[in-house]
């Protein structure tokens, strides 16, 4: 099935460094979502974006919502050990209301 | 308020087999979709349930089906299991679904599907 393509697949960083992932798609979404998803749980928003170009925070995350709406990026600063997971990037389209497209992820590891 | 809940956590069967997973909606949603997550991968759309009636299918054979009770929680049946079956199944809630109109989705921890 379509997927998102986000890279990168994974990320081994030091604790404090900032962190930055992203997600394309050869399709317009008009939702663009990033979630989190911690071993053994389901997914956990962290950032939606609703309108081109919009660029949201949420503490140390921002997210940005491609202008083409084909694409969006995930920043993290000052990375924490509690950041460790696996990262979705999700897309929704017009006429599919909640329906979610996912990326295939992006493993965070964070080094004390 | 109670958050999406999910039942078995865990499932062994063998191919061939059938099986079925149980999902509670959050409080207040009247609309649950079903997602596949192969080891490694991000979930796949299954399918949408709103007001007991399917709303939106993905690339599944029609050996996946589903139902909606009126109490908005949902059942995901698999005929025929094979060993691609094999994966996490997540549910997610969300308040209404219609068209052009995203509503924020509530997932479930996930049942746990091995196929022999």
């Amino acid at each position: 099935g379509q997927q998102l393509n986000q890279s990168p697949q994974s990320m081994f960083i030091q604790e404090g460094e900032d962190v930055s992932m992203n997600c394309t798609s050869s399709s317009i979404f008009n939702t663009w979502l990033w979630y989190k998803q911690d071993p053994g749980e389901g997914p956990v928003l962290l950032i939606a974006l609703y309108k081109a170009g919009e660029l949201t925070s949420n503490g140390r995350l921002t997210a940005q919502f491609g202008i083409t709406r084909k694409d969006s990026f995930l920043n993290i600063s000052a990375s924490i050990p509690s950041d460790v997971g696996i990262y979705f990037c999700a897309g929704a389209q017009e006429t599919s209301g909640s329906r979610l497209t996912f990326g295939e992820g992006t493993q965070l590891t964070v080094n004390p | 308020e109670t958050g999406v809940t999910q039942s078995p956590t865990h499932l062994i069967k063998t191919r061939g087999q059938q099986v079925t997973l149980r999902c509670s909606s959050q409080s207040g949603h009247n609309t649950v979709s079903w997602y596949q997550q192969a080891l490694g991968q991000g979930p796949q759309f299954i399918f949408q349930y709103y007001r007991e009636e399917e709303n939106g299918r993905g690339n599944f054979p029609p050996r996946f089906s589903g139902l909606q009770f009126p109490n908005y929680s949902s059942e995901l049946n698999v005929n025929a299991l094979e060993l691609d079956d094999s994966a996490l199944y997540l549910c997610a809630s969300s308040a209404v679904s219609l068209a052009g109109e995203y509503n924020e989705q509530f997932f479930g921890p996930g049942t746990r599907l091995t196929v022999l």
